[in-house]
């Protein structure tokens, strides 16, 4: 079975610094998507960024991008100019190749991420 | 749009007593539909899925039921609450092939 492993339970970081998120997964699979979603205080998940498998190029969104080592199995999150806005946890999430027409997401235990004014 | 809805936000009921909560999205035909608990300290942990009416597939062994009545209903249940069922449950949805879950707000069930 596949596992998303976050290491880091807490981060903290100064407004407008940038901070760098860490997640591992374990799988077989040569083609599957990973995700980063984001969960403020409202507890309503919202999809941050993802990055395809077979893509080299690292995923960018805004002020936020990704180190993708698919060799390593490492998918870590670089948030730049951090802002107020930004706290809150962040899950790593990998998706499987499909079972029909269903794709099933597993979540990492999360990150909570402090941003200090 | 598609819009997802969730309710009730907040649930607080007994040991022992019957649940059931409830997600109805608008806006798509054939949704695939989940159920995921969140609780304290962990991640989000996938219970079940559905790809069409009344096509429910279980995850973890567990007291709770699904059932999908109609296309975009999705319904958690359970006869008997426990303290271990305390958590954080969201629902969510994908179109079929889709690689994107958009959740609803959620539900915080306390057992007491």
């Amino acid at each position: 079975a596949q596992t998303v492993t976050q290491s880091q339970p807490e981060m903290s970081v100064q407004e407008a610094e940038t901070v760098t998120l860490s997640c591992t997964y374990d799988t077989s699979e040569s083609d599957y998507y990973l995700f980063w979603y984001k969960q403020p205080p409202s507890r309503q998940m919202i999809l941050v960024i993802r990055q395809e498998a077979y893509k080299q190029q690292n995923a960018t969104e805004n002020r936020f991008s990704v180190n993708f080592q698919k060799a390593a199995k490492s998918f870590s999150l670089k948030i730049s100019d951090s802002q107020l806005g930004d706290a809150a946890m962040y899950f790593c999430a990998y998706r499987s190749p499909p079972v029909g027409s269903n794709y099933k997401l597993t979540f990492g235990k999360g990150t909570l991420l402090t941003v200090n004014p | 749009s598609q819009t997802i809805h969730q309710w009730p936000a907040t649930l607080v009921q007994p040991v022992g007593s019957p649940l059931s909560l409830e997600c109805t999205v608008e806006g798509t035909s054939n949704p695939n539909l989940y159920w995921y608990r969140q609780a304290a300290g962990r991640g989000l942990q996938l219970l079940f899925y559905s790809v069409g009416i009344g096509q429910i597939s279980s995850e973890v062994p567990q007291n709770l039921s699904a059932s999908r009545p109609q296309d975009r209903q999705f319904i958690l249940s359970s006869k008997k609450l426990l303290l271990s069922d305390s958590g954080f449950y969201l629902c969510a949805w994908s179109v079929p092939w889709g690689e994107k879950l958009f959740f609803g707000s959620g539900t915080q069930l306390s057992v007491l």
